[in-house]
């Protein structure tokens, strides 16, 4: 069974950090892992997605890197801003479109 | 070009009562699956329909059913709701040829069980 975890659950910078988020899952044989965002009460907006057979994918100040062998991903945000405070959630994918398993999300605060 | 449609965006029904969510998927998309999502938690997955049938089903009771109508909407249907039940209920819609290209969700229905 898919197992998601992701470290810090929450997280409070100051504005203009860069920092990195933690997603680990214990099944290495994964379709894809994607990273939403999820304001407080609202729906999931999706991020970056990565294939498995992919490395990393790239949208502005978001990176994300995945090491499928190890089953670790990580979100870099750069140049952090307010407007990112937000709940961060990794989720994979066992297959074409398989169902989702996510981990618990990593609150995030940016403060000025 | 309309993402996921969820309605309604808030209901409070009381426990034993049924409740009836919709979805409309995002255009050219076919699959769709709902999630539950409790609190401080990520989403459970509930199920997902395909071409109008239950593909996937998470580890849910079957209190929870679902229908996927031929324009691909879809309605997910609790019945004897109980005080548990109470979560943000949110769709996802995929397309089944182009699963690399992930899911995208809607902005949920907000269930609270009295």
């Amino acid at each position: 069974k898919q197992e998601v975890t992701q470290i810090p659950a929450a997280l409070s910078v100051p504005e203009g950090e860069n920092l990195v988020l933690n997603c680990s899952f214990t099944d290495s044989a994964i379709y894809n892992l994607q990273w939403f965002r999820q304001d407080p009460g609202k729906g999931l907006t999706s991020l970056l997605l990565i294939q498995s057979s992919q490395r990393e994918q790239t949208s502005g100040r978001l990176n994300a890197s995945l090491d499928k062998s190890s089953g670790r991903s990580t979100l870099y945000i750069a140049a952090s801003q307010p407007g990112d405070s937000a709940t961060y959630l990794c989720a994979v994918s066992g297959g074409t479109a398989s169902k989702l398993t996510f981990g618990t999300g990593t609150r995030l605060q940016v403060t000025l | 070009d309309a993402g996921v449609t969820q309605s309604p965006t808030h209901l409070i029904k009381t426990r034993g009562q049924q409740v009836t969510l919709r979805c409309s998927p995002k255009s050219g998309h076919d699959t769709v699956s709902w999630y539950q999502q409790a609190l401080g938690q990520g989403p459970q997955f509930i199920f997902q329909y395909y071409e109008e049938e239950e593909r996937q089903r998470g580890n849910f009771p079957d209190r929870f059913s679902g229908h996927q109508f031929p324009n691909y909407s879809s309605e997910l249907n609790v019945n004897a709701l109980l005080l548990g039940d109470s979560a943000l209920y949110l769709c996802a819609s995929s397309s089944i040829n182009r699963g690399k290209d992930g899911y995208t969700f809607g902005s949920g229905t907000r269930l609270t069980v009295v």
